[in-house]
């Protein structure tokens, strides 16, 4: 369960102040994502790395960008949180086909003040 | 784009009873079903799964039930215990190349009393 690893654990942020979430996996997996979770709804999907190749959801705000340097890290980056943008975010690793088991790492609790 | 949803969002029970939680899904390429246990403030565990080629799948106390004729599937809990106490959320994946893209159910809130 720790072979997906999310830092920080939590994040507090002021409104407006870019903040970036890291997530590293030691799975050597190929597909990573972002889900943002708010208090008492499901996970959401942000967008996914297959490999390089960036997927970004359709309903995904502008201000949500991020970064996949190799395969074993990425990087979420929130340009100018708000308040609504409070919230989990869990960074997720699958091997890809044969290997769909989605596993999350320990998520970001982000407080934007 | 698929669309999950789940029943019942709260779910209370006596220790020793069974609890059933079901969810159902609109998009028939969907091929993958897991669920995912979450306690306050961690995050979301997979506990079973299963795919769309198989109609029932067990482990120990929990079993999944799938039908994809109707687009429904359903998680059991048996001899529930107090630390079975959680939200449980149903998710489905699409078919091709959507591994781990998955979309979640509304999440059941499940206690279990002692």
């Amino acid at each position: 369960d720790a072979m997906v690893i999310q830092n920080p654990r939590y994040q507090v942020t002021q409104f407006g102040k870019p903040v970036t979430l890291s997530c590293s996996q030691t799975l050597n997996h190929n597909v990573m994502y972002w889900y943002q979770q708010k208090s008492s709804q499901a996970p959401k999907l942000l967008f996914h790395y297959y490999d390089k190749d960036f997927n970004n959801e359709a309903d995904t705000p502008d201000n949500f960008q991020s970064r996949r340097p190799n395969t074993s890290f990425c990087f979420l980056d929130i340009r100018s949180p708000g308040l609504g943008d409070a919230a989990m975010y869990l960074c997720a690793s699958v091997g890809g086909y044969g290997n769909e088991k989605l596993f999350f790492g320990s998520g970001t609790q982000l407080s934007v003040l | 784009g698929e669309n999950v949803e789940q029943h019942p969002s709260t779910l209370s029970v006596q220790e020793g009873d069974s609890a059933v939680i079901k969810c159902t899904y609109s998009d028939s390429a969907s091929n993958y079903f897991p669920w995912y246990k979450q306690e306050l403030g961690k995050r979301p565990q997979l506990i079973i799964d299963i795919r769309s080629n198989v109609g029932e799948k067990k482990d120990q106390r929990i079993a999944v039930t799938l039908n994809k004729t109707a687009k429904h599937f359903s998680l059991h809990i048996t001899e529930t215990q107090p630390e079975d106490s959680a939200v449980y959320f149903c998710a489905a994946e699409p078919g091709g190349t959507s591994y781990g893209k998955l979309t979640f159910g509304q999440g059941t809130i499940l206690t279990v009393h002692p």
